[in-house]
This record gives structure tokens, C-alpha cells and sequence, in this order.
């Protein structure tokens, strides 16, 4: 079974700074793909951000990209210039490649929060 | 074009109980899968239905089960309520299950409440 670990419960950045947020999984899948989901006060999780295991080109999406280490099977996201509207909880979640199936696993989420 | 709708966003129930929540997927996403959050155990999987089918279970007992229906909206219906049931419910909804181009996008959630 797939285990995802977000070891910092709670982060705090200042505005327009850089912060780092760390996730590792474990797995015996060569194939998977990663995520980052932002959850704001409103409840809805909102993608941030995609990795696709075989790519080794870390994605990025605007401000958000992300270091993703295959061997050492870590996934952190990188947040620059960091905005108010950043703060909320986010959740690093892994779903596997093959078969039919939708199934995420989640994180427990790490809170950020933004200081203006 | 509309999202994930949940309803109720909220609801109260007395243990012994049974509930029923309802979400219905984005138009045309066939595959609708079930989360539990709660603060102790974050975010767990409950089960994914794609075309009326039930294609994956999470580790619940059988007091939580779920149905889709032929236009894809879906239900999950938890019996006799019990105080660790109180938790928020997400749905998500996708295009094909199981296809890996496909994002999942989230419903706001049914936040239910067992006294």
C-alpha cells in the first residue's frame, strides 16, 4: 500500500517570500503521479499543481513549482512570491498509474500561513 | 458550466441514525469517488463509482456504502451513526476513472455532525 507523509503540520511565510513545502511518499509503483491540493477556509480542494512520475522535468505552474526526487521519493512544493490568498491547508496526494483507479492518498496536510 | 455540487453543505444526526449525501459530478464526468476528512485521520478514501459500478473500496465497514445512478450523480448512505462518523464528506468527480490525464476536481463537501 502507498503511504503519504507531510511531516510539518504548520508553516508560516511572509508575503512575497519563498517557502518550501515538503511531502514524501512510499511506494513500490514505478509508474504514479503526484499532486498538490490547496484546501482554502472554503472547504474545496483545488489542484495545484501535477507531477507524472516518468517525467523527470519538475512541473511548474505559475508561482508554484516543485522538486521531485524519483530515487528518494520526495515531492516538495515551492511557493515564490508568496500572496494573502496562498493561506490555506495543502495535501500532498499520490494515485497510482496503472489500472482503473481513481483512488487518491492523501497526506495529512500541512497549514500555511501568509504574514502581510 | 457548474462544478461538484454537495448537498447539504451541513447536516446533524443523532448516533443510531442514517444519513444519505448527494453529489453531483460536472456534466459528462463518469467517475465519482467518496472522501471522509477528520482532523485525526485527514483524509481517507471511501469508494469510486464510475458508470453505476462500484470499482474501488477504501478500509470502511459496511455500514458506509454508496450507488451511482445512470446520469452519474451518486450517493453515499452511512447506517447507524456513530460519533467517529462526524467528519467532513468530499465527493470528486473525473472525466474516465482511472485515466491519468484526467484531474479529479472537488465538491465543497457535506460537513456532518453525529451527536
Amino acid at each position: 500500500a502507498q503511504t503519504v507523509t507531510q511531516s510539518q503540520p504548520e508553516m508560516s511565510v511572509q508575503e512575497a517570500e519563498t517557502v518550501t513545502l515538503s511531502c514524501t511518499y512510499d511506494t513500490s509503483e514505478s509508474d504514479y503521479y503526484l499532486f498538490w491540493y490547496k484546501q482554502p477556509p472554503s472547504r474545496q480542494m483545488i489542484l495545484v499543481i501535477r507531477q507524472e512520475a516518468y517525467k523527470q522535468q519538475n512541473a511548474t505552474e505559475n508561482r508554484f513549482s516543485v522538486n521531485f526526487q524519483k530515487a528518494a521519493k520526495s515531492f516538495s512544493l515551492k511557493i515564490s512570491d508568496s500572496q494573502l490568498g496562498d493561506a490555506a491547508m495543502y495535501f500532498c496526494a499520490y494515485r497510482s498509474y496503472t489500472g482503473a483507479n481513481s483512488k487518491l492518498t492523501f497526506g495529512k496536510g500541512i497549514t500555511l500561513s501568509v504574514r502581510p | 458550466k457548474a462544478g461538484v455540487t454537495q448537498t447539504p453543505r451541513y447536516l446533524i444526526k443523532t448516533r443510531g441514525q442514517q444519513v444519505t449525501l448527494s453529489c453531483s459530478p460536472i456534466s459528462g464526468h463518469r467517475s465519482v469517488s467518496w472522501y471522509q476528512q477528520t482532523p485525526g485521520q485527514g483524509l481517507q478514501f471511501l469508494f469510486e463509482y464510475f458508470s453505476e459500478t462500484q470499482r474501488n473500496k477504501g478500509n470502511f465497514p459496511g455500514r458506509f456504502s454508496g450507488r451511482q445512478f445512470s446520469n452519474s450523480r451518486s450517493e453515499m448512505n452511512v447506517s447507524t451513526l456513530e460519533l467517529g462518523d462526524s467528519a467532513l464528506y468530499l465527493c470528486a468527480s473525473s472525466l474516465e476513472g482511472g485515466v491519468w490525464k484526467t484531474e479529479a476536481f472537488f465538491g465543497q463537501g457535506t460537513r456532518l455532525t453525529v451527536v
